[in-house]
């Protein structure tokens, strides 16, 4: 199974601050077309999981640009570039190059 | 409006079984791969099980192989997950979501199964 490894696991960021959050997978996920097979989620309170950055670097319809993904192989980033109270929640990498699909531990963000 | 709508959680004794349904709307069902994935209380998101557009294929985490089915019928727009033999460990909210080359775009409001 591919391992995802999230860093770090709790992000506390101040208001208008920059936040990034690294992502590991214990193996390539450069599909074979020349895609990554790497999305990026945030789950809100008490809310579903919602898609913000697929195929690595992908905003997701509707995200805000101050959201992004980079990253290729093995090796994955989300950045924020200035945070926003509604930013808080739990962000999870997911691989989806081959079976079983796998989530991150998740990375908790909060507010100072 | 694209929505998925789930439903069949409830409470259940160990070894007992529950079938769970996702309802879609808003766009061509059948052209789609769905999954579903769950979560246990206070844990993270655990994929269970993935259906190829016409079921023909079907992928699911080993923790529920031979439990666990995932079935759909696109006439009914529908999404099911029949599960059997069921444990503590399976004690989550199960969302149903879409699967494009993009993610999963749409997720359900997710359906609670408490085994006990």
């Amino acid at each position: 199974d591919i391992v995802m490894t999230q860093s770090p696991l709790s992000l506390p960021v101040t208001p208008g601050e920059p936040a990034s959050i690294s992502c590991r997978s214990s193996q390539s996920l450069l599909h074979s077309k020349g895609y990554n097979s790497l999305d990026w989620y945030l789950q809100k309170p008490g809310q579903s999981p919602q898609l913000l950055i697929y195929l690595g670097s992908n905003r997701a319809s509707g995200v805000p640009d101050r959201f992004s993904g980079s990253g290729s192989g093995s090796d994955f980033t989300l950045k924020i570039t200035r945070v926003e109270a509604e930013d808080v929640g739990v962000y999870y990498c997911m691989q989806s190059l081959r079976a079983p699909i796998t989530f991150g531990q998740g990375t908790r963000l909060e507010i100072k | 409006e694209v929505q998925l709508v789930e439903s069949g959680g409830g409470l259940v004794q160990p070894g007992g079984s529950l079938r769970l349904s996702c309802a879609a709307s808003g766009f061509t069902f059948s052209s789609y791969w769905m999954r579903w994935v769950r979560q246990a209380p206070g844990k993270g998101l655990e994929w269970v099980a993935s259906i190829k557009q016409d079921g023909g294929e079907k992928y699911y985490v080993d923790s529920v192989k031979g439990r666990f089915t995932v079935s759909r019928d696109n006439a009914e727009n529908s999404l099911y997950l029949q599960m059997n033999s069921l444990r503590a460990e399976d004690t989550a909210v199960y969302y149903c979501a879409r699967v494009t080359q993009g993610g999963s775009d749409i997720w359900g409001q997710g359906t609670m199964v408490t085994v006990s």
